[in-house]
């Protein structure tokens, strides 16, 4: 009963370094979500999916990509690592109906 | 446009007494609305949701929500506050489609004292 799992909890990394943060769910959701945290932002929309196969921006795209080769997978990658990007990263899931989103526990990013 | 505005970024309340925490919202058509409770270090959990229907929601923990149509709010209330419920609580909406992402508010953080 994982429901939603990211990995990893914890990274540090330096300017320029690149890296991926995987979201893995177990609960055949279509729609999948990566947000970030900030202290005084609430949750912003980095990128969403809305089916395997399928990406699309949200509210602050740049410097992410994702992929969501897998229906169960949305990975979040950050190709030149910038201290703005320094955040929590939550990942969510949801199915077709009106459900509610589904958030793992988040993934904590620091560069340095 | 969608948009939640939770005014108050910061309350205080003693171990016992009654909470409200507000939310506004702006949405074009019904709108889909939740209350999210977020644990210090943990993921964010849902307390409940409206769609249609009875316009006050019971929700997980003793809350409850009440939709005000006119007053485009969903404000979330507790009638007794314990210490556990320390945290900070987000209030979003959606599409009734369900085909768009949520909208969060910037967030509501709660300090229960003694």
């Amino acid at each position: 009963n994982a429901g939603v799992t990211q990995t990893p909890k914890f990274r540090v990394l330096k300017t320029g370094q690149s890296m991926t943060l995987l979201c893995a769910q177990d609960m055949n959701h279509e729609y999948m979500y990566w947000y970030r945290q900030d202290p005084g932002m609430g949750l912003r929309l980095i990128h969403y999916s809305v089916g395997e196969g399928t990406t699309a921006k949200g509210e602050v795209p740049d410097g992410y990509n994702v992929s969501r080769l897998k229906k169960q997978n949305f990975l979040l990658g950050l190709e030149s690592a910038a201290p703005s990007q320094t955040s929590v990263y939550f990942c969510a899931s949801k199915d077709f109906s009106n459900q509610p989103q589904h958030f793992g526990d988040g993934t904590r990013l620091s560069i340095l | 446009a969608q948009s939640v505005t939770q005014p108050d970024i910061h309350i205080t309340v003693s171990e016992g007494a009654s909470l409200e925490l507000r939310c506004n919202y702006s949405y074009g058509a019904t709108p889909y609305l939740f209350w999210y409770v977020q644990s210090p270090g943990q993921g964010l959990q849902l307390l409940l949701k409206y769609f249609s229907g009875d316009t006050l929601v019971q929700g997980i923990k003793g809350f409850e929500a009440e939709f005000k149509r006119s007053q485009s709010s969903f404000n979330l209330r507790k009638p007794s506050v314990h210490w556990s419920d320390a945290a900070e609580y987000f209030c979003a909406v959606g599409s009734p489609s369900g085909n768009t992402p949520l909208v969060f508010g910037k967030g509501t953080r709660l300090s229960v004292i003694a």
